[in-house]
């Protein structure tokens, strides 16, 4: 059974790193095209792409975050980290990692539950 | 980055209705479109990948179809539990993209 699950702190000041961990099992990040990617969410508002990693390590970023996130993996421990640094209180939402299987062109099949994260001194 | 522009932003159907809901990408995707299933407090569920394709598990009831840029998910006979937003997503480049959502309500 694949699952994923977000962690990390529920609420940040303004400015701060955020730094939210991807703890997934049932697949592994060594396999050939595997790939995972986070998503977030703010309050009552449409999803938004952040930002990718590949089995190869390859990253690719949202235009528009690009540069306040990094995202890493530790392919033995089976998890992925988002860091996003100086955030603001637009930054709050709910943070979704997602596995995207190979052969599936992209498709993100299977979601963690989504951790919330408020922004606010 | 490629825009994804869903339409109407919101419906109201009846139970049993056909329900259409369209998605336009700003270039050629080719059929490298997604949609999702979303509940309120929820996580998106996958639908639909490769435009057409239908996720195991997933009523047969929902279909889409398109390539290129103009893209369609369809209900063919919306139940109670089909009350939820959908969302269509591109991943043919970098920056993958989202549409912004068609919310679903039932009459």
């Amino acid at each position: 059974q694949v699952t994923l699950k977000e962690s990390g702190p529920a609420l940040v000041k303004p400015t701060q790193t955020l730094t939210l961990t991807c703890t997934f099992s049932g697949f592994s990040l060594s396999t050939s095209g595997m790939r995972v990617a986070w998503i977030r969410q703010p309050p009552g508002k449409a999803l938004e792409w952040l930002a990718r990693i590949d089995r190869d390590d390859a990253k690719f970023y949202s235009t528009s975050l690009r540069t306040r996130l990094t995202i890493s993996k530790d392919t033995f421990k089976n998890l992925v980290v988002l860091t996003m640094t100086k955030v603001d209180p637009v930054d709050t939402a709910t943070y979704y990692c997602a596995r995207i299987p190979p052969g599936g062109n992209g498709a993100m099949d299977v979601w963690g539950q989504g951790t919330t994260v408020t922004v606010s001194s | 980055d490629i825009q994804m522009t869903q339409s109407p932003s919101s419906l109201s159907a009846s139970v049993g209705d056909r329900v259409t809901i369209t998605c336009r990408a700003s270039q050629s995707i080719s059929i490298y479109l997604s949609w999702y299933q979303q509940k309120p407090g929820k996580a998106p569920k996958l639908l639909i990948f490769d435009a057409s394709s239908l996720q195991s598990g997933v009523p047969s009831r929902f279909s889409g179809s398109g390539s290129g840029t103009d893209f369609t998910l369809t209900i063919s006979s919306l139940q109670p539990e089909d009350s939820a937003t959908f969302y269509c997503q591109q991943s043919h480049t970098t920056p993958w993209t989202f549409g912004q959502g068609t919310k679903v309500e039932i009459k």
